[in-house]
């Protein structure tokens, strides 16, 4: 057990609609990073978070959006969905650490939430 | 641009057979760090180890060991007398100092058979 959480593990839904999903760092973990894991695009960036501010955005549609609560709780909105946003979505959470403030340290992962766009 | 390659996608052995799984990373930063993941069929993924760039020295942890060679930029990891449960989709990582987000490799299934 990595320490983060995310819920649901599990989300089905429909073409159009509009999801959200959340994940809770590990405890003192300043840092979230949100991954998505497809069969075609394998594992990729999405976006980080640290201490609620948003740090750095990679492979992230403008359909999808995300941001970080006061209690560093984060969570990934993804709307107008389609077939092709079935996938894994992990978060994971670090320590900040580091100089010119950005992280050296190990990034963990949650245990993911599988959704299923049909 | 960094970019990780495993190009072994799918890997069978016997039980208590040794295994190595090959990485090979680019990235022209001088400072990044390299992780090993593994996915077990359960979907989490679970981290393995980390190994800074400026520290060359391999690391044994249990039947688990890891070859760092910056002169090929390889980090392969080998698991000795290998058993049912490390099946599992294993993934090698990269991240620059400076760039906040993991580049992973494809992943390498392994396959213990009983």
């Amino acid at each position: 057990d990595s320490g983060v959480t995310q819920t649901p593990k599990h989300l089905i839904t429909a073409t159009g609609q509009r999801v959200t999903l959340r994940c809770s760092p590990r405890s003192g973990d300043l840092s979230v990073y949100w991954y998505q894991q497809s069969l075609d695009q394998g594992l990729q960036f999405l976006i980080q978070y640290y201490n609620g501010e948003e740090r750095a955005k990679g492979n992230i549609l403008e359909r999808f959006s995300a941001q970080q609560f006061p209690d560093l709780h984060s969570e990934l909105n993804l709307s107008s969905l389609e077939l092709g946003d079935s996938a894994l979505y992990f978060c994971a959470s670090s320590v900040e650490v580091g100089h010119a403030n950005y992280s050296t340290d190990t990034q963990y992962f949650g245990p993911g939430t599988r959704l299923t766009v049909l | 641009a960094q970019k990780v390659t495993q190009a072994q996608t799918e890997i069978s052995v016997v039980e208590k057979e040794d295994v190595t799984l090959d990485c090979v990373y680019e990235t022209r930063d001088t400072t990044y760090y390299l992780f090993w993941y593994k996915q077990p069929p359960s979907g989490e993924l679970v981290f393995l180890i980390r190994r800074n760039s400026f520290d060359e020295q391999n690391e044994i942890s249990g039947r688990y060991s890891w070859n760092f060679q910056k002169s090929t930029s390889s980090f392969n990891f080998t698991i000795t007398a290998s058993q049912v449960v490390d099946s599992a989709v294993y993934f090698c990582a990269l991240k620059s100092f400076g760039n906040e987000k993991l580049t992973f490799g494809t992943g390498t299934r392994l396959t213990i058979i009983p």
